[in-house]
């Protein structure tokens, strides 16, 4: 069937460390979105991948879409205290949208 | 922009009670609005994806005569948790998007919901 995985599941980091979550696909993507939840809050959208291979940055956050399009990372730089919080990839499987299982980041001071 | 608004914020009732949930887009015609339930350090289960002026499509498992969901508007959809029990504590969101697929999903701010 169709999966998407996270990992890892948990990332505990000191304030000032990179941070990276990766999301893979059983099957090809047409396109991949992430979005990042605070704790408390609800999911705000943060960026959309469609081609192969793509790369795009936000400030210190860096996305990928792999050259095959079924996996992408975020990476964060220097992570800082706001950037706490569960980051999930979604993807369009035909007409379903799914999230994957996120990975919960808590940076430390 | 792509603002949506969510209602209430936090609901606890005595089981039994049917809980109304309200989405509504505020600033832009909402075609597909879809409607979640997280559980505590969990992702987002999709529950239903409605579309205005239709039916709404359940996912697998999800029970249509419980959770009653009417997307009358562009701008709103509801969700009634008909007869709830304990076990439907949870918290509810929702999300608007333009169009089906490939398109952004705006989340609104989430209900929690706590039977007793």
């Amino acid at each position: 069937g169709q999966q998407v995985m996270q990992i890892p599941q948990y990332q505990h980091v000191q304030e000032g460390e990179d941070f990276t979550t990766y999301c893979n696909s059983s099957t090809t993507l047409s396109n991949i979105q992430w979005y990042k939840q605070r704790p408390g809050g609800h999911p705000v959208f943060l960026i959309q991948l469609v081609k192969s291979g793509e790369v795009k940055k936000q400030k210190r956050l860096t996305f990928q879409f792999g050259e095959a399009k079924k996996n992408s990372s975020l990476h964060i730089t220097a992570t800082q205290t706001t950037d706490v919080g569960t980051y999930f990839c979604g993807v369009n499987y035909g007409q379903n949208f799914v999230f994957g299982p996120g990975t919960r980041l808590s940076v430390l001071p | 922009g792509a603002v949506v608004s969510q209602h209430p914020s936090w609901v606890i009732c005595k089981s039994g009670t049917s809980v109304k949930i309200e989405c509504r887009s505020l600033d832009f015609q909402a075609t597909t609005m879809f409607w979640y339930r997280q559980f505590p350090k969990q992702s987002l289960m999709l529950m239903a994806t409605s579309n205005e002026g239709s039916k709404a499509t359940y996912e697998q498992g999800v029970e249509k005569d419980k959770f009653l969901i009417n997307h009358a508007s562009l701008t709103l959809s509801t969700l009634t948790v008909t007869s709830a029990h304990p076990e439907d504590s949870s918290f509810y969101i929702c999300s608007a998007t333009f169009s089906h697929s490939n398109q952004p999903q705006h989340f609104g701010d989430g209900t929690r919901l706590s039977i007793l």
